[in-house]
């Protein structure tokens, strides 16, 4: 079965530091999304991105988060200055049909 | 966007039925009907989506009324590793909001030996 790989899967940062995860989407697949979960709450979307764009982002996704398909297979988060509310399990999802995302394994991000 | 209120928590045992309901009274006509799955520590996993009747694929069944305004998601003959979060999402997957999934705190399902 195809998949979504991240990676690392878990990241220590300090404070302040920028950090960029990144996510493999399924090879045809040409909608692409961030999410994440803080321990022991709901996932939460942050982005997505369709035809080299973000098409939507939610009000978390501030001036801090960016992403980018820098090739045609990589698709990455940047964090530019984490704080610590930013520790959380980050997932990347892929979808070809609508409502069917894949889901990677995710990062978990961890803000000292 | 229309809210789903589904159980908290579900215990079962190994081989039994679990029968999963949630509830969106304020369906629009657009929306489809999502059900996912997570375990610890991993992505939510798509299980099944429908729009209305019946659903059935390899790994659970999919039962909508006619008014639409609920859902059970029905796993035939449970395992230990059925244990999981179960997330009901509905939504007009087709919409301008393409994608976007919208996860409540959904049921934690526990398979007990």
């Amino acid at each position: 079965e195809p998949e979504v790989t991240q990676t690392p899967s878990h990241q220590v940062t300090q404070m302040g530091q920028e950090v960029i995860l990144r996510c493999v989407p399924i090879s045809n697949h040409l909608y692409f999304y961030w999410y994440r979960q803080i321990l022991g709450q709901k996932v939460e979307f942050l982005v997505s991105f369709y035809n080299n764009e973000i098409s939507e982002k939610s009000e978390i996704f501030d001036d801090q988060f960016s992403v980018e398909r820098p090739d045609g297979s990589n698709f990455t988060l940047k964090i530019r200055s984490t704080k610590l509310e930013d520790s959380a399990m980050y997932f990347c999802a892929s979808t070809g049909t609508p409502g069917e995302a894949f889901f990677g394994q995710g990062t978990r991000l961890t803000v000292v | 966007l229309a809210k789903t209120t589904q159980p908290i928590s579900m215990d079962s045992y190994e081989g039994q039925e679990v029968n999963i309901t949630c509830s969106h009274n304020n369906i629009a006509t657009n929306d489809y009907i999502t059900w996912y799955q997570q375990f610890p520590s991993q992505g939510p996993r798509f299980i099944i989506q429908g729009y209305k009747t019946k659903v059935t694929n390899e790994v659970a069944s999919l039962f909508i009324p006619a008014d639409r305004k609920s859902s059970t998601l029905s796993l035939p003959r449970v395992s230990l590793s059925d244990t999981a979060v179960y997330y009901c999402l509905v939504g007009d997957i087709r919409g301008s909001t393409l994608g976007r999934l919208y996860f409540g705190r959904g049921t934690q399902l526990t398979v007990w030996p």
